[in-house]
């Protein structure tokens, strides 16, 4: 069974500063690697996805996502961050083989001025 | 495109009731998900299912939850009956899948209330 770990529950930014919000997973066999994006009341968002190829990955709204496979990786980064990126982020692992998505506790993210 | 429909938006009813909640996955995917996510957590899937059948429901309450896809297209939920832990957001997926995985996208939910 494969499992996802995001190890910040919540982090707190000035606005134009970076962020970094750290993944790992466990999966046996190359994961399908996803980060998506929930602001309150709203459903979920896809902001990038990992299936194969180059392990950086860009996404919208200026997200950038490293695959790093000797760590079990799958950081999340914006260098410059905007108050409307004050959300909750996930991230999510699919199997190759039943297509089984299953969700980290999500890292909630606070943008100050 | 028009993305994956929930309904109801909102929903509110005492302990022991039932109720019901549908999704209409985006037209042709194949693969339908449906997540439960209690405030402060991330979704926990419920049950998945792959044309109209079932591929997990692992995870599935099954002595009161239920849930179906007809005709392998819409699919409802259902609580019965249901208890105060069962307050959530009830988010519904689907993703096209048809020779490899694709991503998979979220209708807006059903917050369910139970009092």
């Amino acid at each position: 069974a494969q499992s996802v770990t995001q190890p910040d529950i919540h982090i707190t930014v000035s606005e134009g500063a970076s962020l970094e919000l750290r993944c790992n997973y466990s999966y046996g066999a190359t994961p399908y690697l996803f980060w998506y994006v929930q602001s309150p009341g709203q459903g979920l968002q896809l902001l990038l996805k990992y299936f194969s190829g180059d392990t950086l990955v860009q996404g919208i709204k200026g997200f950038e996502a490293e695959f790093k496979r000797s760590q079990s990786s799958f950081n999340l980064r914006k260098p410059s961050v905007h108050w409307s990126d004050a959300a909750e982020y996930f991230c999510a692992v699919a199997r190759e083989d039943d297509y089984k998505l299953s969700f980290g506790a999500g890292t909630t993210v606070t943008v100050r001025a | 495109e028009a993305g994956v429909a929930q309904s109801p938006r909102y929903k509110i009813i005492e302990k022991r009731q039932s109720v019901a909640f549908w999704c209409n996955p985006i037209s042709g995917h194949a693969t339908l998900y449906w997540y439960q996510q209690i405030l402060g957590q991330g979704p926990k899937l419920l049950i998945q299912f792959q044309n109209n059948g079932v591929v997990d429901d692992s995870q599935l309450p099954k002595d009161r939850f239920s849930a179906e896809r007809l005709k392998g297209v819409d699919s409802t939920l259902k609580i019965q009956p249901a208890k105060l832990e069962d307050s959530a957001v009830y988010l519904c997926a689907s993703s096209l899948s048809p020779d490899g995985y694709t991503e998979a996208f979220f209708g807006q939910g059903t917050r369910l209330t139970v009092v």
